[in-house]
């Protein structure tokens, strides 16, 4: 059992170029997530599907778009890569989005802009 | 449990011994709560939740306990393994489903 699989795990990009974050998951969550996580910023939510043809922004949306694929993938398009997204991007699901349910993380996408 | 700036608080502990981490959560109207731990170059992984109308949940090892009034989250280790060594961080869930994460506190675990 998987759990959250990312693709890829590390990656460096030239500013504005594109590239798109890869994930799957295999527990048939409903929902899921990208966040991304920066040094003394904490977990902060890019986009999120609360269920499959449904997408919605999160808190730090900009520069950036999400294809929910299917119920097992959810990915994350990078248009034209800046510095400022020099991250390291997690994916996540969990059961429901309105039920107390725990999410579940991926091992996540270390990117790099220069 | 809140970072300030990029430096994280660190709590060193004895292999053994138990190991209590504490987050202070922002909005009194939160009613889930989660904590994680993160090894390095790993995701986040769940350790254990507790809803607010509960003030304590065990699992294997870990109690987590809520106090309410204070506004105050701790997660307790038992016997704490080199293996704990990591960053743990709380998260709350508030209206709008909206789940926040705090900084995080990192465990060194000293033989």
């Amino acid at each position: 059992n998987a759990g959250v699989t990312q693709t890829p795990k590390f990656q460096v990009l030239k500013t504005g170029q594109s590239m798109t974050l890869q994930c799957a998951q295999d527990m048939n969550h409903n929902s899921m997530y990208w966040y991304r996580q920066d040094p003394g910023m904490g977990l902060r939510l890019i986009y999120y599907s609360a269920s499959e043809g449904t997408t919605d922004k999160g808190e730090v949306p900009n520069g950036y778009n999400v294809s929910r694929l299917n119920k097992r993938e959810f990915s994350l398009r990078l248009e034209s890569a800046a510095p400022s997204q020099t991250s390291v991007y997690f994916c996540a699901s969990s059961e429901f989005r309105t039920v107390n349910s725990p999410l579940h993380f991926g091992n996540g996408t270390r990117l790099t802009v220069t | 449990g809140e970072s300030v700036g990029l430096h994280l608080p660190t709590l060193s502990v004895q292999e053994g011994d138990n190991s209590i981490i504490n987050c202070a959560y922002s909005n009194s109207a939160s009613d889930y709560f989660i904590w994680y731990k993160q090894e390095s170059g790993k995701g986040p992984q769940f350790i254990i939740d507790i809803r607010s109308n509960m003030d304590k949940r065990q699992g294997q090892r870990v109690t987590v306990l809520l106090n309410k009034t204070v506004k105050h989250l701790s997660l307790q280790i038992a016997a704490t393994q080199p293996g704990d060594s990591a960053v743990y961080f709380c998260a709350e869930k508030a209206a709008g489903n909206k789940l926040t994460f705090g900084g995080g506190t990192r465990v060194l675990v000293k033989p």
